[in-house]
């Protein structure tokens, strides 16, 4: 277990929908980060944050957004859902900036139909 | 360019054999972290291992070790006496530039252990 929680693990939707996804970060841990795994595109980095504030962006849709809440825990919103979206979502964290290992949740798979 | 490379999509090992999985990278950043992940079949990623690029010793974790190897820019992750639960896929990652801490990963390579 490495103490990353996501919710829901599983998630099937209609294409034009909206759905949130959220994220526990391990204890302690102020970065959190969001990587979308898709079969055509592998593993792509989207966001992260750090202690509340975005810190780095990367192939994020402009159709999603993320926060970080005063609790440390992330959100992940996914608007005008389309079929190509559907993918494997996971949340990782980590202790510091850095030099440090980032531990990964089980991951949401979404589901668009 | 590619900055992570695995060339092996798939590889079939003997169970209780040594196996090497390997990786290549690219950077011009002095300062970069290299990773390896193990996605069994279920889909989580679990992190194995780590390794500095200023560190001096080659990363070791139990039955994984990291072959590093800087001027050549490899970092091959070793398994040894491998066993059922290695069948998974793995994953080589590399962070760079800790003002940027996002991780590159590769395309992964599908390990099978053969009872």
């Amino acid at each position: 277990d490495s103490g990353v929680t996501q919710t829901p693990k599983h998630l099937i939707t209609a294409t034009g929908q909206r759905v949130t996804l959220r994220c526990s970060p391990r204890s302690g841990d102020l970065s959190v980060y969001w990587y979308q795994q898709s079969l055509d595109q592998g593993l792509q980095f989207l966001i992260q944050y750090y202690n509340g504030e975005e810190r780095a962006k990367g192939n994020i849709l402009e159709r999603f957004s993320a926060q970080q809440f005063p609790d440390l825990h992330s959100e992940l919103n996914l608007s005008s859902l389309e079929l190509g979206d559907s993918a494997l979502y996971f949340c990782a964290s980590s202790a510091i900036t850095g030099n440090t290992e980032a531990f990964f949740g089980q991951g949401t798979r979404l589901t668009v139909v | 360019a590619q900055k992570i490379t695995q060339t092996q999509p798939g590889m079939f090992v003997q169970e209780k054999e040594a196996v090497t999985l390997d990786c290549t990278y690219d950077t011009s950043d002095p300062s970069y972290g290299l990773f390896w992940y193990k996605q069994p079949s279920s889909g989580e990623m679990i992190f194995l291992i780590y390794q500095g690029s200023y560190d001096q010793q080659n990363a070791t974790e139990g039955r994984y070790s990291l072959n590093f190897q800087k001027a050549r820019k490899s970092a091959n992750l070793v398994i040894s006496a491998s066993q059922l639960g290695d069948s998974a896929m793995y994953f080589c990652a590399m962070r760079e530039n800790f003002g940027n801490e996002k991780l590159t990963f590769g395309t992964g390579t599908r390990l099978t252990i053969i009872p």
